[in-house]
């Protein structure tokens, strides 16, 4: 069954720091990736997702994608408290299966 | 457009009784998915539909877990004899479709909790 793997489980950071976190797939038919967030007592919101090879920018988050390896990463730049929260790696194929999620990095931005 | 809707908020049941839970999806949504989420076990695919019609429900455990979508505006998972360990939160979701690269857009989920 397709695993999805994600590191650190959590993660400190400072107010203004990087944040990186990293996600891999374990089933070679994984063609889309996906990063959901989820504030604490909140449901998962969509925050990026790649298809291709290479990087994608949006405001201060970053997403990188390497197909080969079927990695993923999330970069968030100049963290602030409101990106304190469960970030979730997710993956689908072509063939319509539903998405698989990762157990997810918990970010902590310190004032 | 009031997003996923699911009732109800939080479920409390004794151990042994029947839960049933429902799920609204965004109209115009063809696709339904039932997720469960615990801290050790993460987020958790259960089943889902496309157009009603039940497409994989791997997830599910299947004696005493069902799901339902009697028509395109609500769905159903049902757990009978509930069992302390079928606590969590559970989460619909909903997309346009699913061919591979929608989005899914989760309803604000049911906490239950087997006593």
């Amino acid at each position: 069954q397709q695993k999805v793997q994600q590191s650190p489980e959590s993660l400190i950071v400072p107010e203004g720091g990087m944040a990186s976190l990293n996600c891999t797939s374990s089933d070679r038919n994984v063609d889309y990736f996906w990063w959901y967030r989820q504030h604490s007592g909140k449901s998962p919101k969509m925050l990026m997702s790649i298809f291709s090879n290479g990087e994608k920018e949006e405001g201060r988050f970053t997403v990188h994608l390497n197909k080969a390896s079927l990695h993923t990463s999330l970069h968030i730049r100049d963290s602030q408290p409101s990106d304190s929260a469960l970030y979730l790696c997710a993956a689908s194929d072509q063939g319509g299966r539903a998405l698989i999620f990762g157990t997810g990095t918990t970010v902590s931005v310190s004032p | 457009n009031a997003g996923v809707i699911q009732t109800p908020r939080h479920k409390v049941t004794g151990k042994g009784q029947e839960a049933t839970l429902w799920c609204e999806p965004i109209s115009g949504h063809s696709a339904v998915f039932w997720y469960r989420q615990t801290i050790v076990q993460g987020l958790e695919f259960l089943t889902y539909f496309r157009n009603q019609a039940p497409i994989d429900d791997s997830g599910m455990p299947k004696e005493r877990f069902s799901a339902q979508m009697p028509n395109q505006s609500h769905s159903t998972l049902k757990i009978q004899s509930t069992q302390p360990q079928d606590s969590a939160v559970y989460l619909c979701a909903s997309s346009l479709e699913r061919v591979g690269a929608e989005t899914l857009y989760f309803g604000s989920g049911t906490r239950l909790t087997v006593l």
